[in-house]
């Protein structure tokens, strides 16, 4: 079956640091990949996705790009901030006809940036 | 554009006790519907989806229940809360269309169980 696996967290940063969270994947088919960020006691959110190989996703100053030689989706952002303290979780959905969209999510990782 | 909304937003239930969370979603028609559990210090479980009114599936056994009264309107329920409950619930829609995957997320529930 599909699986995730992200890096053990958590991840403590100072501020302007360079970020990577790592993420690899299992999956039959050709997934879409996504990664989501959880500020705390709130929902998820959407940061960025890629639907093919070698796509690159990118959003308020994140990047993964889909590497299927690799079976890899690495979050990067160049230099953090202290908002950006949260939990990321990287995903995949399932792209079979019976699958109905369901999303399998990684572990979580815990990230918190320090001034 | 597309809301979604849980409430409550947190509750506090003893063991034993009947549940019932509700979730809404404004601005789209014929969601899928999705429930996910997301126990402390860990990730999110899927527990059930819903491609249509009346249609339900469960992902894993447990002691909860949903169902879909209207096109969007998503209720997870129970007749009898257990400890291994408590938890964060957060419901989740996507467009049931082909080849658009990503689902977005309400603000979610705190449940905790005494």
């Amino acid at each position: 079956g599909n699986s995730v696996t992200q890096m053990e967290g958590p991840v403590t940063l100072s501020e302007e640091a360079f970020l990577t969270i790592n993420c690899t994947y299992t999956a039959t088919g050709y997934p879409s990949l996504f990664w989501y960020v959880q500020y705390p006691g709130e929902g998820l959110q959407l940061l960025l996705k890629a639907t093919k190989a070698d796509d690159k996703g990118s959003n308020k100053g994140f990047e993964a790009t889909y590497r299927k030689e690799t079976t890899s989706f690495h979050l990067e952002k160049g230099s953090v901030q202290v908002s950006d303290s949260a939990v990321y979780f990287c995903a995949l959905s399932d792209t079979r006809g019976t699958s109905y969209g369901k999303l399998t999510f990684g572990q979580g990782t815990i990230l918190t940036v320090h001034p | 554009s597309q809301t979604i909304h849980q409430w409550p937003a947190t509750l506090v239930q003893p063991v034993g006790s009947p549940l019932s969370l509700e979730c809404t979603v404004e601005g789209t028609s014929n969601p899928n519907l999705y429930w996910y559990r997301q126990a402390a210090g860990r990730g999110l479980q899927l527990l059930f989806y819903s491609v249509g009114i009346g249609q339900i599936s469960s992902e894993v056994p447990q002691n909860l229940s949903a169902s879909r009264p209207q096109d969007r309107q998503f209720i997870l329920s129970s007749k009898k809360l257990l400890l291994s409950d408590s938890g964060f619930y957060l419901c989740a829609w996507r467009l049931g269309l082909a080849g658009v995957d990503e689902q977005f997320f309400g603000p979610g529930t705190r449940l905790t169980v005494l």
